[in-house]
């Protein structure tokens, strides 16, 4: 089975901290992504990265960064943190090899919270 | 720009009735779509996924259909226990490997 592991099930940070988020997956996928899910907005994407060091934007990058320097690793970084980025974030991955028409598997997400 | 629609946002049911699930997306040009089921603060487990030249997937108790041409979807679960509650989200991938989420259905289904 595929593991998705988020590095924190709960985080508590403040307002104008950097934060991190971390994400590995262990089944080798080339694919991985960030969302944030908040109630009456639904999942939006935050980041993907097809390959190591690759990155595309998704619907809302603004206030955040990611980092890929390993294959299995993606990072969330809150540049300075607000109290609008208070929500639950959720990584995912999945493979290209055999075709676009793979799953994504998720991890438990982070509820984090800025004070 | 793909927008996916799931009505209604909640659902109660008692428990063994057969239920039908619906989804909605304004661009038939995908290359699949995907239901996932996420369980209170937990994230999202893949269900089914439809390719775009399928009709439909079926797992256990769950089978999910595609009227691409009409851009909707229907997921499909038999004799429904309490341990169906959880909600339920559809998405499809449009050309690229991004996913466009609906907002998903919250379902309890009562004892």
């Amino acid at each position: 089975d595929v593991k998705v592991t988020q590095s924190s099930r709960y985080l508590v940070k403040r307002t104008g901290e950097k934060v991190f988020l971390e994400c590995v997956q262990d089944m080798d996928h080339e694919n991985m992504f960030w969302y944030r899910q908040d109630p009456g907005l639904g999942l939006r994407l935050i980041y993907f990265s097809y390959d190591v060091k690759m990155k595309e934007k998704g619907d809302i990058p603004e206030g955040y960064s990611v980092s890929r320097e390993k294959k299995e690793r993606f990072s969330l970084i809150l540049e300075s943190a607000s109290t609008n980025q208070t929500s639950m974030y959720l990584c995912a991955s999945s493979t290209q090899r055999t075709g676009n028409n793979q799953p994504q598997h998720f991890g438990d997400g982070t509820r984090l919270s800025i004070l | 720009k793909q927008e996916v629609t799931q009505i209604p946002a909640a659902l109660s049911v008692p428990e063994g009735e057969n239920l039908v699930l619906n989804c909605s997306f304004t661009d038939s040009a995908i290359y699949n779509l995907q239901w996932f089921r996420q369980d209170p603060g937990k994230g999202l487990t893949s269900l089914l996924l439809i390719q775009s030249s399928q009709r439909e997937q079926t797992s256990g108790r769950l089978n999910a259909s595609l009227d691409k041409s009409s851009g909707r979807s229907t997921l499909y679960i038999a004799a429904s226990q309490p341990g169906d509650s959880a909600t339920y989200l559809c998405a499809v991938q449009g050309g690229s490997e991004k996913l466009v989420f609906g907002k998903g259905m919250k379902l309890t289904v009562n004892p």
